[in-house]
């Protein structure tokens, strides 16, 4: 059974890098059929894509995040990795890491979510 | 971008409801738009993909249409886990985009 994990600190101070683990059970991150992803979701607010990630390295990234955002992917440890620079309070919210299939930019499984706050 | 807007952004309904929720873009997406259901504290989850294909173990209650700019979400008999706030998503380009959301109330 498929399972995603994020992990993480919950609490950044502004200006400084967010940092999240997705740590993925139950299928290979390495599978073909699959794109890796982050969404976020500011408290009381709607969804935000951040990025995808295949697992060869292939990344997309969503344009407003771009210039702040990196994915990687360890396909060793199965895990996929989303890391954000230069926080603000803005950057408060849940941050669920998912799965999408290869043939459709939707996301059928996601992990619980991990709040993390900014604020010093 | 695509621009998604949800109309109405909440609604109050009975149990044994027939109840609609419009998502309009902000330009045509041809059937690539998704629906998910998200409840308090909980992820969301995907019920349609491709504007109507019921995801598995998605009660047959739901049901999605559209094409273009305009699609709907129609819950035919509201039923007591049904309530929860709704999202579309279009997966026509990136970035991806999501709906405000459509929060369904107990009347």
């Amino acid at each position: 059974q498929l399972q995603l994990q994020e992990s993480g600190p919950g609490l950044v101070k502004p200006s400084e890098t967010l940092s999240l683990t997705c740590t993925v059970s139950g299928d290979s991150i390495s599978s073909s059929s699959y794109y890796w992803g982050w969404i976020r979701q500011p408290p009381g607010k709607g969804l935000e894509w951040i990025g995808t990630i295949y697992y060869s390295g292939s990344t997309y990234y969503n344009p407003s995040l771009q210039s702040r955002v990196t994915i990687s992917v360890d396909t060793s440890k199965n895990q996929f990795s989303l890391k954000l620079s230069a926080v603000t309070a803005a950057d408060t919210a849940v941050y669920y890491c998912a799965r999408r299939p290869s043939r459709g930019r939707y996301f059928q499984h996601w992990g619980q979510g991990t709040l993390v706050t900014v604020s010093s | 971008d695509i621009q998604m807007t949800q109309s109405p952004s909440s609604l109050s309904a009975s149990v044994g409801d027939r109840v609609t929720i419009t998502c309009r873009a902000s330009q045509s997406v041809s059937n690539y738009l998704n629906w998910y259901q998200q409840k308090p504290g909980k992820a969301p989850k995907l019920l349609i993909s491709a504007s109507s294909s019921l995801q598995s173990g998605v009660p047959s209650r739901f049901s999605g249409s559209g094409s273009g700019t305009d699609f709907t979400l129609t819950i035919s008999s509201l039923q007591p886990e049904d309530f929860a706030t709704y999202y579309c998503q279009q997966s026509y380009s990136t970035p991806l985009t999501f709906g405000g959301g459509t929060k369904v109330e107990i009347k």
